[in-house]
């Protein structure tokens, strides 16, 4: 059973920019959530995604956004960066109704 | 406003004490969970608690869920330098999808 993925590891940005980040999902789920995590904090949720489509979405503005393939992978995209949104940012796997995420290593973004 | 807090938010101890780690909220979760965070990782699966006065045991972690299904606390005995990590609880509310998290416990376990 292959565990969830994600692309790249690190990624340096500087403000304005825009970036893309991409997961894998574990092999049998047909979910993927994306959080932001602060250095120092927990894990905020941003949305998530089912049959390709955003299926809940939390405190994000629309520069955040999403993609879901028919192979259950994902990408997160942020357009024009800000220094705030410097973070972890982690993709979780699942299948729908089952409340267990399990986590991706996550992708460090750094904007300058 | 957090809507789980966890506490403390940093727990230094010796090796062979034992701890205890509390994640309370006002709210009602349909379902809570326990991950444990290396740096630069993502967080790992512990445990799921899902009915109310539950009490889940994984070799000397103790998870119990609130008889409201409210809170929930993890307690380590006899802990080891390899319980050192960020310890996050994680709860779902009936019918949503997110999983809302407190802001971690930082463990230390010092030999």
């Amino acid at each position: 059973e292959t565990g969830v993925t994600q692309s790249p590891t690190h990624l340096i940005k500087t403000r304005g920019q825009q970036v893309t980040l991409r997961c894998s999902s574990q092999s049998g789920h047909n979910t993927v959530s994306w959080y932001q995590q602060a250095l120092g904090q927990g894990p905020q949720f941003i949305f998530q995604y089912y049959r390709e489509e955003e299926n809940g979405r939390g405190n994000f503005p629309p520069r955040f956004s999403g993609l879901q393939f028919p192979n259950y992978s994902s990408e997160l995209n942020v357009n024009a960066l800000e220094l705030d949104d410097s973070a972890l940012y982690l993709c979780a796997s699942s299948f729908v109704g089952i409340d267990e995420q399990f986590f991706g290593p996550g992708t460090r973004l750094t904007v300058l | 406003t957090q809507l789980l807090e966890q506490s403390p938010q940093f727990l230094s101890i010796q090796e062979g004490e034992n701890l205890t780690v509390y994640c309370n909220s006002s709210s009602v979760f349909s379902s809570l969970q326990w991950y444990r965070q290396e740096p630069g990782e993502g967080p790992v699966l512990l445990v799921t608690v899902v009915t109310g006065g539950e009490v889940k045991k994984l070799k000397r972690l103790t998870f119990q869920f609130g008889d409201a299904r409210k809170d929930s606390s993890l307690h380590i005995t006899a802990a080891q330098t390899g319980d050192t990590g960020l310890y996050l609880c994680a709860g779902v509310r009936k019918g949503a999808q997110k999983l809302v998290f407190g802001q971690g416990t930082r463990l230390t376990i010092n030999p």
